[in-house]
């Protein structure tokens, strides 16, 4: 059981948007920046959004990142089908004194 | 090239111990922590603990206190991640990701830049 709770599975269309949502506490998400990652099972995870809502270089603005409370959310747009992966959103918490992350989204392009 | 280069896949006993190594390329190594991190067959990313250089200290996942050491060596540029008493649930990739200090604060963290390529663990009875 995650303490960032993620919906296992989104998907839509080709060009279509995506949101994928991360719910936790004020021990995490509500004190802290959150991070998304997108995996390709396999390879080395890769850093998407961090600070909430930035962007590394070279990460197209097709993804966006927000937060609000105890929550935060990855948006997805003009979805193709090379964004077929696991997204993991990511935080510390402090009760634990750990870094924690979400179960993972699967997002499928249909 | 910044990257971080782990060492080769590992088949181990259970009850042994095994070290896994992170050696960093295309930076200054002792002005990041690195930060392990696992995913089991069919399971998420789990964070198994860090060592921050800077302050030489290490933090772990409370469920691995007792039987994991991560340790970093500023003269050959690495850090190690060494888990004892393998269990079969212990079979996993284990990936190193590397904290920049624009997103270390203290010994937490606020996010992880760039990945190793993982090294696959791999525990039998």
């Amino acid at each position: 059981q995650s303490v960032l709770t993620q919906p296992p599975s989104v998907s839509a269309a080709p060009g279509q948007k995506v949101t994928i949502s991360c719910s936790g506490s004020t021990s995490n998400i509500g004190n802290y920046y959150v991070s998304w990652y997108q995996h390709f099972p396999g390879t080395a995870p890769k850093l998407l959004i961090f600070d909430n809502n930035q962007r590394p270089s070279g990460i197209p603005d097709r993804f966006s990142g927000s937060k609000s409370g105890t929550s935060a959310t990855l948006g997805i747009t003009g979805l193709q089908t090379g964004d077929e992966a696991d997204y993991y959103c990511g935080t510390w918490d402090n009760s634990l004194s750990a870094w924690v992350f979400g179960g993972g989204t699967r997002v499928t392009v249909l | 090239q910044v990257q971080l280069v782990q060492s080769g896949a590992e088949v181990k006993k259970s009850g042994s111990s095994v070290k896994v190594s992170c050696t960093a390329s295309g930076f200054t190594f002792t002005t990041y922590a690195i930060t392990w991190v696992r995913q089991a067959p069919g399971q998420g990313l789990e964070w198994v603990g860090g060592v921050n250089p800077v302050f030489g200290t290490s933090n772990y996942a409370q469920k691995f206190q007792d039987r994991l050491t991560i340790t970093a060596d500023e003269y050959t540029g690495a850090a190690y991640m060494e888990l004892s008493s393998l269990r079969s649930d212990d079979t996993a990739v284990y990936y190193c990701a590397r904290v920049p200090p624009t997103m270390l604060i203290g010994n937490y963290y606020l996010g992880m830049d760039v990945w190793g390529p993982g090294t696959t663990v791999t525990v039998s009875s």
